[in-house]
């Protein structure tokens, strides 16, 4: 049973636009979710967390949307840029720890 | 700050062989956690140690173990490697805050198995 769903295995964005990644999970019990982005032959990076009783953080070009009711999280990247092509795992977190998410590919095209 | 270091970085074995991947934490970080992240799954949480002590265990075999010593560093063991086992093995390691609700994790390299 996958906890965590990340639907799109890839989303190509023009440059200079909004990047939107999506993220679904079943487990009612996390407290808090994470958004971690990685590049090839790197470990994955923190970007943005919000817990789950919020319903927004923002951070620079970053903003995380949660939507508890859905159990659905996204990710808004504005404006996109060309170093943000990289692969972007969501997870949920709690007293067990981290569930990821597989992953969406996000291309940046000029 | 170092950040986390994982080795060896590459390693090629063979189906039976045993192997052990080390783990350096951030200095001041005492929990450390060890993912298997593999095209088709993703990453997967394999276990987090604290203090030494296993805290959390993900749903894999007994196959995969590990440990923590007292200056927070981990190792992680496969034995009896299968070909299934190939993937980038990572470690993350967080500042504890006495509840798991904000802990960040910071990722090492990753280490990437290879079983023929």
């Amino acid at each position: 049973d996958q906890q965590v769903k990340q639907n799109s295995p890839s989303l190509s964005v023009q440059e200079g636009r909004i990047s939107i990644l999506n993220c679904d999970y079943t487990n009612s019990m996390f407290d808090y979710f994470l958004w971690y982005k990685k590049y090839p032959a790197e470990g994955p990076t923190f970007l943005i967390s919000i817990s789950s009783i919020k319903d927004k953080n923002e951070d620079g070009r970053f903003t995380v949307f949660l939507n508890k009711s859905a159990k659905h999280l996204s990710l808004h990247i504005v404006p996109s840029q060309p170093g943000d092509s990289a692969v972007y795992f969501c997870a949920g977190g709690g007293a067990d720890g981290l569930t990821f998410g597989k992953g969406t590919h996000l291309i940046i095209q000029p | 700050k170092a950040g986390v270091t994982q080795t060896p970085r590459y390693l090629i074995k063979t189906r039976g062989q045993q192997v052990t991947l080390s783990c350096s934490p951030i200095s001041g970080h005492r929990s450390v956690s060890w993912y298997q992240q593999t095209p088709g799954q993703g990453l997967q949480f394999l276990f987090e140690y604290f203090s030494e002590t296993q805290r959390n265990k993900g749903n894999f075999p007994g196959r995969f173990s590990g440990r923590q010593f007292s200056n927070s560093r981990s190792e992680m063991n496969v034995s009896t490697l299968e070909l299934g086992d190939s993937a980038l093995y990572l470690c993350a390691s967080s500042k504890p805050s006495g509840r798991a609700k904000t802990d960040t994790q910071y990722f090492g390299p990753g280490t990437r198995l290879t079983v023929l």
